[in-house]
């Protein structure tokens, strides 16, 4: 199984600054990495995935970097809706697996 | 739009069993991958498992044996039937499409609580 392991485990940032997420796999998933938020009550929301592409309706603002075991999710200037839990999650290999979660909180 | 639908959650005793059901409209279950993912209250995201092609499944080792997915075409609905209930198992339970092998999860449900208590 492939270990996806998430930093910080919270991230206090204030609005209009940047947050930079990472996400590290225990083995190499290629590009097959997707990242999803998630706010309390709902379900995952589809952000970024094969590791740099945004999902439709998504605001640029948030871009994905990475390859093969190390990976990033930036949002650039962060806004009041983009308070939330967000998660990477490897496709390449079965099980599928999910890190731990990054929360992202206002300071 | 592509929707899903899930329900069949619900409070049940320790080794009991308890199916839930996802509606799907807008595509075919059939054609696309469909997963089972759980999230512990408080918890983060765990894949179950997943149907697609004929009849191929995989499942998490830690529900192996004691789930089963499955789909009705005809009714475009995918089902997990879950057996030997445990307090772990304890969740709100989301399907979730996948279009291809390759790919990420691009619609999900709203989820259904399920929670294994005496």
């Amino acid at each position: 199984e492939i270990v996806m392991t998430q930093s910080p485990a919270t991230l206090s940032v204030s609005p209009g600054e940047r947050a930079t997420l990472s996400c590290r796999a225990s083995q190499s998933v290629s590009s097959n990495l997707a990242w999803y938020q998630q706010k309390p009550g709902q379900a995952p929301r589809l952000l970024i995935y094969d590791a740099s592409t945004r999902a439709t309706g998504v605001p640029a603002r948030f871009s994905g970097s990475g390859s093969g075991t190390e990976f990033t999710l930036t949002i650039s200037s962060l806004q009041s809706e983009d308070f939330a839990v967000y998660y990477c999650q490897q496709y390449n290999n079965w099980p599928l697996t999910f890190g731990g979660g990054t929360k992202v909180e206002i300071k | 739009e592509v929707q899903l639908m899930e329900s069949g959650g619900g409070l049940i005793q320790p080794g009991g069993s308890l199916r839930l059901s996802c509606a799907a409209s807008e595509f075919a279950v059939s054609s696309n991958y469909m997963s089972w993912v759980r999230q512990a209250p408080g918890r983060g995201l765990e894949w179950v498992s997943v149907i697609f092609g004929d009849v191929s499944t995989y499942y998490a080792d830690s529900v192996k044996g004691r789930f089963t997915i499955s789909r009705d075409n005809s009714k475009n609905t995918l089902y997990l039937q879950m057996n030997s209930l445990r307090v772990e198992d304890t969740a709100v339970y989301y399907c979730a499409r996948e279009v291809g092998r390759y790919s990420p999860f691009d619609y999900w449900g709203q989820g259904t609580l399920v929670t294994v208590s005496s």
